[in-house]
């Protein structure tokens, strides 16, 4: 069955830097999405991305975050200069596209600020 | 506004016992409702997920959820619980246009041997 990858599984990394968080989503799939999930809580939608640009994005998706598909198999995540509460879980998901669809999800990846 | 709701929080069960985990959601028109469990430290995966059709839908793992249109609620079941669901539960709605995920805030739930 095809699967949806995320690489790194985990990163570390000291407060400021930039990180890219990478995904392969599912080759016919047309939407893909980052969500974020901080320690204990709930999944938090961040970004759709359709057609090669942001579709919808929600108020925590600041200027510091920024998505990009480079070759149309990888969809990526940068966040620019990480912050303390940057630290979460961040999985990546896609989906053919159509009502009801269900969204295939990455096995997520743990990103540490320090 | 959609959102979901899981009012619990947390849930302890004894193995064998029967479980309902509750959603209700808020959504303006027909919703895509989904049931996800996600193990400590790991990615989801999906148990079910409403669309259309039959309210009451089978999944993974022998669970089940019913949707009530009129109620607004889209409760998981399962009649009888193994110690291996031990876990966190997520509820979820699909959004019309964008397709993304609404999520509630989870159940976890606890089961004792």
């Amino acid at each position: 069955e095809p699967e949806v990858t995320q690489t790194p599984s985990h990163q570390v990394t000291q407060m400021g830097q930039e990180v890219i968080l990478r995904c392969v989503p599912i080759s016919n799939h047309l939407y893909f999405y980052w969500y974020r999930q901080i320690l204990g809580q709930k999944v938090e939608f961040l970004v759709s991305f359709y057609n090669n640009e942001i579709s919808e994005k929600s108020e925590i998706f600041d200027d510091q975050f920024s998505v990009e598909r480079p070759d149309g198999s990888n969809f990526t995540l940068k966040i620019r200069s990480t912050k303390l509460e940057d630290s979460a879980m961040y999985f990546c998901a896609s989906i053919l596209g159509g009502a009801g669809e269900t969204q295939y999800f990455g096995p997520g990846t743990r990103l540490l600020v320090l | 506004a959609q959102s979901v709701t899981q009012p619990d929080i947390h849930i302890t069960v004894s193995e064998g016992a029967s479980l309902e985990l509750r959603c209700n959601y808020s959504y303006g028109a027909t919703p895509y409702l989904f049931w996800y469990v996600q193990s400590p430290g790991q990615g989801l995966q999906l148990l079910l997920k409403y669309f259309s059709g039959d309210t009451l839908v089978q999944g993974i793992k022998g669970f089940e959820a019913e949707f009530k249109r009129s109620q607004s609620s889209f409760n998981l079941r399962k009649p009888s619980v193994h110690w291996s669901d031990a876990a966190e539960y997520f509820c979820a709605v699909g959004a019309s246009g964008t397709y993304k995920y609404i999520f509630g805030t989870g159940t976890r739930l606890k089961v004792l041997a």
